[in-house]
């Protein structure tokens, strides 16, 4: 099993420019949730999904849309970045379902824009 | 939301020494984990303690929960150079969506050889 995998591991954009970060897991999870981690903030929670077709909001959704059309995937998308987008993302995927409410994390995407 | 609070925010120990990090919060919660973050890299969860729990062990980890004081403490015994990362704990509060963990903002843990 790959796990969690996120591309591109880094990007720069330029203020106004779309971008969407990529996010897949073969774990079979129903769980998968987007994370930005800026220094001295610890992680925040974007946006999370429960299983295909269902999304919602976390603490800091503003400037950022998720879709689920599939248990694997669950992409993030800036559709006009800004300056206070630049920090780092991770994705992360569980399965309370089945009692293991352990998140797994990606690596991480290093976005920064300018 | 609430949010855990670790203390202290960086720790420098010796190889062999033991390390504590402590975590604080506020409001009920269902269960309480820990994660540690390699610099550069992602989240490796640790291990996760239930509000009906008081202590649990894995390896040199040792974690306890006191839900009367609202804090959890990680343990680690006999440090490694390779134990250097940070620290974080993470919270799903009572009640709230399952998969949803609240982090805070961590312990910057160095362990010198």
């Amino acid at each position: 099993n790959a796990g969690v995998t996120q591309t591109p591991k880094f990007q720069v954009l330029k203020t106004g420019q779309s971008m969407t970060l990529q996010c897949a897991q073969d774990m079979n999870h129903e769980y998968m949730s987007w994370y930005r981690q800026d220094p001295g903030m610890g992680l925040r929670l974007i946006h999370y999904s429960v299983g295909a077709g269902i999304t919602d909001q976390g603490e800091v959704p503003n400037g950022y849309n998720v879709s689920r059309s599939t248990t694997e995937d669950f992409p993030l998308r800036l559709l006009s970045a800004a300056p206070s987008q630049t920090s780092v993302y991770f994705c992360a995927s569980s399965s309370p379902s089945t009692g293991n409410e352990k998140l797994f994390f990606g690596s991480g995407t290093q976005l920064s824009v300018l | 939301s609430q949010q855990g609070e670790e203390d202290p925010q960086a720790l420098s120990i010796q190889e062999g020494e033991n390390a504590t990090m402590n975590c604080s919060y506020k409001t009920s919660i269902n269960n309480l984990q820990w994660y540690r973050q390699n610099s550069g890299r992602g989240l490796v969860h640790l291990i996760l303690i239930r509000s009906n729990e008081r202590e649990k062990h894995s390896g040199r980890l040792r974690v306890t929960l006191d839900t009367s004081k609202k804090s959890s403490s990680l343990l680690i015994t006999a440090s490694r150079a390779a134990d250097t990362a940070s620290y974080f704990c993470a919270l799903r509060n009572y009640g709230g969506s399952q998969g949803n963990l609240i982090f805070g903002k961590g312990t910057k843990l160095s362990v010198k050889p």
